[in-house]
């Protein structure tokens, strides 16, 4: 069965610092894969997805920028961490269907 | 653009009771799916329910079923035999079909649903 791994669970980092947060899927191959951020008692809004390896597409302009090095991993980084990158990001895969996998998602601080 | 809009903040209901949470959308598209996502504490975000929109049948999973109304762009949640494991947020969701919106979920705000024992 598939799996999907997002780690850390918690992150506390000081303004100005990077960031790299990792996902990786496991049991299954060519997966499309997904970055998420939840606003507190929001919904959560794509920030980016990706359909291979170096395929990545961003749907808002952020401080933020995706990266797949690997089929099954997909990583989240900043250069410079702002205090409105605050927020809960959660990781996503998908099959040859249209439902989303969640990971279980990193509450990021940034103070 | 594509909207979704839950108008219920947060539903009670007690255990062993049913209770619907509703949905509502907007779209020109013909071509879309539709879901029902639960929150609980942990956050992690769970698939309870998919629909294609060119599929006139209800979903069903279980103790979870859905009223789509194409026409109305209505889309509520049915939850049969509450347990107290089902109290969460539910968040509504739309994507767009083929071509489209390449796994852009678009949620709505979200109902918090608690169970009474």
């Amino acid at each position: 069965s598939q799996t999907i791994h997002q780690w850390p669970a918690t992150l506390v980092q000081p303004v100005g610092s990077p960031l790299s947060l990792e996902c990786t899927v496991e049991g299954t191959s060519n997966p499309n894969l997904y970055w998420y951020r939840q606003a507190a008692g929001r919904g959560l809004q794509l920030l980016f997805y990706s359909v291979g390896i170096g395929q990545i597409s961003s749907e808002v302009p952020q401080n933020l920028s995706a990266s797949r090095p690997q089929d099954r991993q997909f990583i989240l980084s900043s250069k410079k961490l702002l205090l409105s990158d605050s927020g809960f990001y959660l990781c996503a895969w998908s099959g040859d269907n249209e439902k989303l996998f969640f990971g279980s998602g990193t509450q990021l601080s940034v103070l | 653009a594509q909207t979704v809009t839950q108008s219920q903040p947060e539903m009670s209901v007690q255990e062993a009771e049913t209770v619907t949470l509703s949905c509502t959308y907007d779209t020109s598209e013909s071509d879309y799916y539709l879901f029902w996502y639960k929150q609980p504490p942990s956050r992690q975000m769970i698939l309870v329910i998919r629909q294609e929109a060119y599929k006139q049948q209800n979903a069903t999973e279980n103790r979870f079923s859905v009223n789509f109304q194409k026409a109305a762009k209505s889309f509520s949640l049915k939850i049969s035999d509450s347990q107290l494991g089902d109290a969460a947020m539910y968040f509504c969701a739309y994507m767009g079909g083929y071509g489209g919106s390449q796994g852009n979920l678009i949620f709505g705000k979200g109902t918090k649903l608690s169970v009474k024992p």
